[in-house]
């Protein structure tokens, strides 16, 4: 079947820390991988997404790249800023269906 | 970029009420709707698919005569939570598929809370 699993939170840094978030995958087929942002109140919004192997997605200085051999799609991000707080979602698509990770909530300190 | 609201935002209601949440795409139309439930600390569960103007399609495990959803028109989908009870308290998303693409907006959420 279709799943994901990702790091639990909540992932607490200081401001310029170096972030990674760990996303596993299964899946049959060739999913699409996706990281999705929500921040308090809003809906989830598109952070990047990558649609085959060694694909790297990047936004906002964020980036993941699809890695077949290890099923993972983690997130990086060099420096992170007090914005950057949020909960972050990992998902697969396949067959035009979407399956989330559970979310990690991350907290930045100034 | 695509606009997604719902409404309510928060709604609580006693246990046997039926409550309806809108789920609405306000800059693009969408012939595909998805629905999601949030629970606690847990990721998003599809719960059923509908097409506009066709009857929508439940997950395993949905009722489908518990949960009602109507695809009316391309910028419009109603989720109806016939006779709740507590267990039905969640966070319910909905999900337009923009037209004629496979990209999926998602609204803001609607929280559930059943006395």
């Amino acid at each position: 079947g279709n799943s994901v699993t990702q790091m639990e939170g909540p992932v607490t840094l200081s401001e310029e820390a170096f972030l990674t978030i760990n996303c596993t995958y299964t899946a049959t087929g060739y999913p699409s991988l996706f990281w999705y942002v929500q921040y308090p109140g809003e809906g989830l919004q598109l952070l990047l997404k990558a649609t085959k192997a060694d694909d790297k997605g990047s936004n906002k200085g964020f980036e993941a790249t699809y890695r077949k051999e290890t099923t993972s799609f983690h997130l990086e991000k060099g420096s992170v800023q007090v914005s950057d707080s949020a909960v972050y979602f990992c998902a697969l698509n396949n067959f035009n269906k979407f399956y989330f990770g559970s979310g990690t909530k991350l907290n930045v300190k100034p | 970029g695509a606009v997604v609201s719902q409404h309510p935002s928060r709604v609580i209601c006693k246990s046997g009420t039926s409550v309806k949440i809108e789920c609405r795409s306000l800059d693009f139309q969408a012939t595909t709707m998805f629905w999601y439930r949030q629970f606690p600390k847990k990721s998003l569960m599809l719960m059923a698919t509908s097409n506009e103007g066709s009857k929508a399609t439940y997950e395993q495990g949905v009722e489908k005569d518990k949960f009602l959803i109507n695809h009316a028109s391309l910028t419009l989908s109603t989720l109806t939570v016939t006779s709740a009870h507590p267990e039905d308290s969640s966070f319910y998303i909905c999900s337009p598929e923009l037209e004629g693409t496979d990209t999926q907006y998602f609204g803001p959420g609607t929280r559930l809370t059943v006395l």
